[in-house]
């Protein structure tokens, strides 16, 4: 499964939109590209997948560049309850499925 | 089905004692996952079944730790001689899955092990 790298921290104002790049530049061409995030002293949640098109659920958007080697994920309006650590996971569709998290992106939404 | 389950929430041992951890996965997921989180890291992948089966197993789980999933239901998690080291939170997840595909993982709110 390819590397992933995000910042270690960003800010965002309370009904903002909030935007998490994640570079994959390692990626290849069966590689999706997943995002999870946790809460404080929760389990993670799943957010949003996608591999190549750009998606976008109740949550939040993907955005996949065209070359695939970054992507950007999308919270229309945060919240304070946004307030998390977001992780960016590259992986096979066909694989065990075992998540490989890095560091994240611990994303502080204020009032 | 309220998700997935972990007993108990937080464990405090000395140095030494065995401990055990449960997970009780959502009903119709086949797939069970046991990952370990330190402070400030994310989560790092244990071991995975597939219903009763272990099929992947990290180097990370040294031959202290033990896992099974009798039956295909829910899952424990053993450590036996218990190291400082081995404080962390303990995270279950459970999927469906297939020879390929896309399931998300639902994770267990941790057991928390302190080792004194």
């Amino acid at each position: 499964d390819a590397k992933t790298t995000q910042p270690p921290s960003m800010d965002c104002a309370e009904g903002r939109a909030a935007n998490l790049p994640c570079n994959h530049s390692t990626i290849s061409g069966n590689e999706y590209v997943y995002w999870y995030r946790q809460i404080h002293s929760q389990g993670p949640q799943y957010i949003i997948h996608g591999l190549k098109n750009n998606e976008t659920n109740e949550m939040a958007s993907l955005i996949i560049t065209e070359d695939r080697k970054s992507s950007t994920l999308i919270l229309p309006h945060a919240t304070l309850r946004d307030t998390a650590v977001y992780y960016c996971i590259v992986r096979f569709s066909s694989n065990t499925g075992k998540l490989i998290f890095g560091q994240g992106t611990t994303l502080q939404v204020k009032p | 089905d309220t998700g997935v389950s972990q007993d108990p929430r937080h464990k405090i041992t000395k140095r030494g004692q065995n401990v055990t951890f449960r997970c009780d996965p959502i009903s119709e997921h086949n797939r069970l996952y046991w990952y370990r989180q330190t402070l400030g890291q994310g989560p790092e992948f244990l071991t995975y079944f597939q219903n009763e089966a272990q099929l992947e197993k990290s180097r990370l789980l040294s031959d202290r730790f033990s896992a099974e999933r009798p039956k295909g239901s829910f899952s424990t998690l053993e450590i036996q001689r218990t190291e400082q080291g081995d404080s962390a939170m303990y995270l279950c997840a459970s999927s469906y899955g297939g020879t390929s595909g896309h399931y998300e993982q639902y994770f267990g709110p941790g057991t928390r092990l302190t080792v004194t």
